[in-house]
């Protein structure tokens, strides 16, 4: 259980074109899901959270025009790099929360990622 | 604030030897711990987590990781390394206020496993 997808696993797009990655959990139902993003050889830096049919919450220093987030049901996040740039090129991963009933603390689920290639 | 540190960049075991990978944390209140494995252009995988039970916790692939407060660490260790092993590992800190969960990861470990 606890299955989180994201499609597509990889895109390359010319400069100045936008993209959409999916991000859906496939076998229950995410109240809260997170962006991540990951350059080569680094960690991961939280882009932002996505609660379902609220605004997206975004970490500082990340351009909420550029990175459109959409979670408009309880199985789907989407993330929308805007006129993207060769700089915007990194590997793009979201995790999704499953909440257990009485517990604060919940276990996130990441999917695969995805990477993007902007020419 | 949450922080944690992954002390070695890069460790490299035999294949059939013990593996250790270290991490120390920073946290203001009781942090939830996590270790995740991600294998080349893979997403992460969670290995083992601890929430405040035992202080020794057992995860997936023979792996398992012991909670000191008092030290604060929670070092991951596996008795025998399989080739399969060798991956990137992060190790991850959260903090769960008021409902908001925000994960902190470490810079990661990269573990080689030497045929």
């Amino acid at each position: 259980g606890a299955v989180v997808s994201q499609h597509p696993s990889w895109v390359i797009c010319k400069s100045g074109t936008s993209v959409k990655i999916e991000c859906r959990s496939l076998d229950f139902q995410a109240t809260t899901m997170f962006w991540y993003r990951q350059f080569p050889k680094q960690s991961l830096m939280l882009m932002a959270t996505s609660n379902e049919g609220s605004k997206a919450t975004y970490e500082q220093g990340v351009e909420k025009d550029k990175f459109l987030i959409n979670h408009a049901s309880l199985t789907l996040s989407t993330l929308t790099v805007t006129s993207a740039h060769p700089e915007d090129s990194s590997f793009y991963i979201c995790s999704a929360r499953a909440p257990l009933a009485g517990v604060s603390t919940d276990t996130q689920y990441f999917g695969p990622g995805t990477r993007l290639t902007v020419l | 604030a949450q922080s944690v540190t992954q002390l070695d960049s890069h460790v490299s075991v035999s294949e059939g030897t013990p593996v250790l990978l270290r991490c120390n944390y920073s946290s203001s209140y009781s942090p939830s711990l996590f270790w995740y494995v991600q294998h080349p252009n893979k997403g992460l995988q969670l290995l083992l987590k601890y929430t405040s039970a035992a202080t020794l916790v057992k995860g997936i692939n023979g792996f398992e990781a012991e909670f000191k407060k008092s030290e604060t660490s929670f070092h991951l260790t596996k008795p025998s390394a399989h080739m399969s092993d060798a991956a990137e590992y992060f190790c991850v800190v959260s903090e769960a206020r008021f409902g908001n969960e925000k994960l902190t990861f470490g810079t990661g470990t990269r573990l080689t496993i030497i045929p």
